[in-house]
């Protein structure tokens, strides 16, 4: 089955420092790759997406991830964090065939900025 | 006014009452979600639906059922509800015609407690 794996569950940093979240998938032909982040008492939402085409990839609030096909990884990073990027992240991926439609979820991290 | 939105957003019951979570959506999207979220576990998809007359079983779907009652509706309900239901839920919606650029809009959740 395809899957992803977020390889820490808590990740604590001050801020103004940087950081990377890391994320695995399980290898297949086609890879379609998210980072959503939960803010406390919301929704999730979109942070930033592979679909094709250039391997770093940037989403809103100054973060970035780099899709690496050799070491099946999608690490999400920023170079200097707030307080208000204190939040809950979640690796997800597009699953096609027989599971059209659908999107896979890993465990989630949470990072916790201090001050 | 929020595009998906849950009632209610909190609720206490007790083991074997009937519980409905009601979601609905402003976006216009076809597709529709249910999803639990669990500490350490990530999201895990409940129930899937397509369009008002394609309804799906996701990962755990045992213990729930859902109507999509019309485009913009789409209810989760828990039969005889059980503490290893408690949980926050989650609606999320996505337009049909995106294929992998399956960006998922999520509202602001249900905290259910069985006692």
């Amino acid at each position: 089955a395809q899957s992803v794996t977020q390889l820490d569950s808590q990740v604590p940093v001050f801020e103004e420092a940087p950081v990377e979240l890391r994320c695995n998938y399980s290898s297949s032909v086609s890879v379609y790759l998210f980072w959503y982040v939960q803010y406390p008492n919301q929704g999730l939402q979109l942070l930033l997406k592979y679909l094709s085409g250039s391997t770093l990839v940037k989403g809103i609030n100054g973060f970035e991830a780099e899709f690496n096909k050799s070491q099946t990884s999608f690490h999400l990073r920023k170079p200097s964090v707030h307080i208000s990027d204190t939040a809950e992240y979640f690796c997800a991926r597009y699953a096609g065939g027989t599971s059209y439609g659908k999107l896979t979820f890993g465990q989630g991290t949470i990072l916790t900025v201090h001050p | 006014d929020a595009d998906v939105t849950q009632t209610p957003r909190n609720r206490i019951t007790k083991t074997g009452k009937r519980i409905m979570l009601e979601c609905s959506q402003t976006k216009g999207h076809d597709r529709m979600y249910w999803y639990r979220q669990d500490p350490g576990l990530g999201l895990r998809l409940i129930y899937y639906s397509f369009d008002v007359k394609d309804i799906n079983k996701g990962e755990i779907s045992d213990g729930y059922s859902v109507s999509r009652q019309a485009q913009a509706k789409f209810s989760l309900s828990l039969e005889s509800a059980i503490p290893n239901q408690t949980a926050l839920y989650f609606c999320a919606t996505s337009d049909g015609l995106a294929g992998p650029n399956n960006e998922q809009f999520f509202g602001p959740g249900t905290r259910l407690t069985v006692l």
